[in-house]
């Protein structure tokens, strides 16, 4: 079956520190993966995607690339800001495009 | 530009009530999807409506039932709510095809009491 497993968080970090928030799935066929982002109080925004192997999807300084060997999607960024204290969701799509499969979420948060 | 907007944002219910949570989208979207969120759990999906005319069951249906009123509109009904089916509710729209991400919106905050 389909699933993403996603690190435990809350990760807490400093302004300008470097993030990796670790994301594996498992899936039958070539999915799609995706971040989302959900700040307090609000629903789930798309942040990134990548539709095939090797693909690199990338937003607001964010990246993460779809690494079919390894069944990982990680999520990076090189310098946060305490405005991207947030959830952050790795999730994958089926083939059949009928429903999203979510990993628990990684609470983030960082002080100034 | 709304996007996808869900009433209400909070509500109390007892044990026993029934109630309608609302969902319309302005986006065309041909699918929509209905989610709770419960905290170290992650999103799980209730029902989804394929398309206008269609619902199917998600990972957690039972004590839900939808209806897909027209193509903008996505309903879900708690006949009789549960302490159980207390959680944050989404509701999401998107397009078959697996390239697509969904458009969630703001969530229902529901607490049984």
């Amino acid at each position: 079956g389909n699933s993403v497993t996603q690190m435990e968080g809350p990760v807490t970090l400093s302004e300008e520190a470097f993030l990796t928030i670790n994301c594996t799935y498992t899936a039958t066929g070539y999915p799609s993966l995706f971040w989302y982002v959900q700040y307090p109080g609000e629903g789930l925004q798309l942040l990134l995607k990548a539709t095939k192997a090797d693909d690199k999807g990338s937003n607001k300084g964010f990246e993460a690339t779809y690494r079919k060997e390894t069944t990982s999607f990680h999520l990076e960024k090189g310098s946060v800001q305490v405005s991207d204290s947030a959830v952050y969701f790795c999730a994958l799509s089926d083939n059949s495009g009928n429903q999203f499969y979510f990993g628990t979420g990684t609470s983030l948060t960082v002080i100034p | 530009n709304a996007g996808v907007t869900q009433t209400p944002k909070f509500q109390v219910l007892k044990t026993g009530q029934s109630m309608t949570l609302q969902c319309a989208q302005d986006m065309n979207h041909n699918s929509m999807y209905w989610y709770r969120q419960d905290p170290g759990m992650g999103l799980r999906l209730i029902y989804y409506s394929a398309s206008e005319g269609t619902t199917d069951k998600g990972e957690v249906p039972n004590g839900y039932n939808v209806s897909r009123l027209n193509k903008r509109e996505f309903s879900l009904r708690l006949e009789s709510a549960a302490p159980s089916q207390t959680s944050v509710y989404f509701c999401a729209g998107g397009e078959t095809g697996h390239t697509y991400g969904y458009t969630f919106g703001s969530g229902t905050r529901l607490t049984v009491v």
